[in-house]
């Protein structure tokens, strides 16, 4: 295991169009995390699920996205109808969460950079 | 709502010369504080955590609730060091964390 993998790293798109993201986690981990992250920013969090339960989705995460971990491994990410806005660095990041106690690292992936023309 | 700040977008020293990258939290509660770096063309990598009181790379990080910081310092840089730093907090239980907007810091030979 090679830690946290995405694909693709690099999409660009036209505005209107669809996209979606993969994310495969550390295989042992049962929370995957989404970020966002545009330029001069630190990564803005998205949603995230433990194993396939999605637990909260931020105010950032319009309509038009949508996040699925049907069997609790990888995720996907979905944009519809993109916008030039929607460009930025899609980060996901995992952990593996033993109770409802203490904090265990976030390992995060290398990222897929969207550009929206 | 958790906030993090780092006031410093651009931070440049000399090798050899201490380093305090600023962070700022605001929090009601107890909050879990992280300082993240990302090395150029790296993934964003966890450096140290306020629990673990540990120094890494020669890096510590004191959590000061009074005046609510999490200060990362270095007494000496070293070239390595130049990279894009972000604090971070979070809650117990694996929750999301919240990023600051990070520190860019240059160490110049």
């Amino acid at each position: 295991d090679t830690g946290v993998s995405q694909d693709p790293r690099h999409k660009i798109t036209k505005r209107g169009q669809n996209v979606t993201f993969r994310c495969d986690p550390i295989s042992e981990h049962n929370r995957l995390y989404w970020y966002r992250q545009t330029l001069g920013q630190g990564p803005e969090f998205l949603t995230y699920f433990q194993n396939e339960a999605q637990l909260e989705k931020s105010r950032l995460l319009s309509d038009r996205f949508s996040a699925e971990r049907p069997k609790g491994s990888f995720s996907t990410l979905e944009i519809q109808r993109t916008e030039q806005g929607d460009s930025a660095m899609y980060l996901c990041a995992s952990s593996l969460a033993r109770g409802l106690a203490g904090y265990n690292e976030q390992f995060f992936g290398p990222g897929t950079r969207l550009t929206v023309l | 709502a958790q906030r993090v700040t780092q006031p410093e977008k651009l931070l440049s020293v000399f090798k050899g010369a201490p380093v305090e990258l600023k962070c700022n939290y605001s929090y009601s509660g107890s909050p879990e504080l992280f300082w993240y770096v990302q090395y150029s063309r790296q993934r964003l990598q966890l450096l140290l955590r306020h629990i673990s009181r540990e120094s890494i790379k020669g890096f510590t990080a004191d959590l000061n609730k009074g005046e609510t910081s999490f200060h990362l310092k270095k007494p000496f840089a070293q070239e390595e060091d130049s990279a894009m730093y972000y604090c971070a907090s979070g809650d117990s239980g694996n929750t999301p964390l919240v990023f600051g907007k990070g520190t860019r810091l240059s160490v110049i030979a």
